[in-house]
């Protein structure tokens, strides 16, 4: 059973880094039919796609978010991380980490899913 | 980028009630892209569809999807009380994700 669990500060200032680690077990972060992504969702609205990397660290992000993201993978701890720079209020969200499984004719889903941690951007 | 427009935004049905939920995208996609979750309060969400007429594993024979072009459903034939919940649609391309922006489905 794949399992994955984000790890990371609640609570960040604004203008710092929202930094959050997942930790895979059940499957290798080296896997060549998946992807690794961070998905976001802000209190009480909907599903924002953040970007996701392969195991060789090639990664895909969120046009809107580009500019402040940076998504890595450790592949001997079998995690992957994500770097948010120069955090607002509109930061604020629960962050999921997810295993996107190839689906056939080159299509990438979210099967499975962390529980999600609220990250909180406050003074 | 590929914008993704679900209707309606709430749905109030009884249980044993049929359920159609919609997806329009902006521009014609590919099915095989296009995937639908269920969300319920304080949990991750749960993949239902996939190539917008595919079930996931472990999902009920009463969910499935359809669809082509820019017009994709996801129907529930006979809803039960554990379906209520918010519904979501993805679609993936050019390597992104764009969901939409989901259609909660109440009890009535």
């Amino acid at each position: 059973q794949v399992q994955l669990q984000e790890s990371g500060p609640g609570l960040v200032k604004p203008s710092q880094t929202l930094s959050l680690t997942c930790t895979v077990s059940g499957d290798s972060i080296s896997s060549r039919t998946s992807y690794w992504s961070w998905i976001r969702q802000h209190p009480g609205r909907g599903l924002e796609w953040i970007g996701y990397i392969y195991h060789t660290g090639t990664t895909y992000y969120n046009p809107s978010l580009r500019s402040r993201l940076s998504i890595s993978v450790d592949t001997a701890k079998n995690q992957f991380s994500l770097k948010l720079n120069s955090v607002t209020a509109a930061d604020t969200a629960v962050y999921f980490c997810v295993r996107d499984g190839y689906f056939g004719s080159g299509s990438y889903f979210p099967d499975y899913w962390g529980r999600g941690t609220l990250v909180t951007v406050s003074a | 980028e590929t914008v993704l427009t679900q209707s309606p935004g709430t749905l109030s049905l009884s249980p044993g009630e049929r359920a159609t939920l919609s997806c329009r995208a902006s521009q014609t996609v590919t099915s095989t892209y296009v995937a639908w979750f269920q969300q319920k309060p304080g949990q991750a969400p749960r993949l239902l569809i996939y190539g917008a007429s595919s079930r996931a594993a472990g999902i009920p024979d009463r969910f499935s999807g359809s669809g082509s072009g820019t017009d994709f459903t996801l129907t529930i034939s006979r809803l039960e009380p554990e379906d209520f919940a918010v519904y979501y649609c993805l679609h993936y391309g050019d390597s992104l994700h764009t969901f939409g922006q989901g259609t909660k489905l109440e009890i009535k």
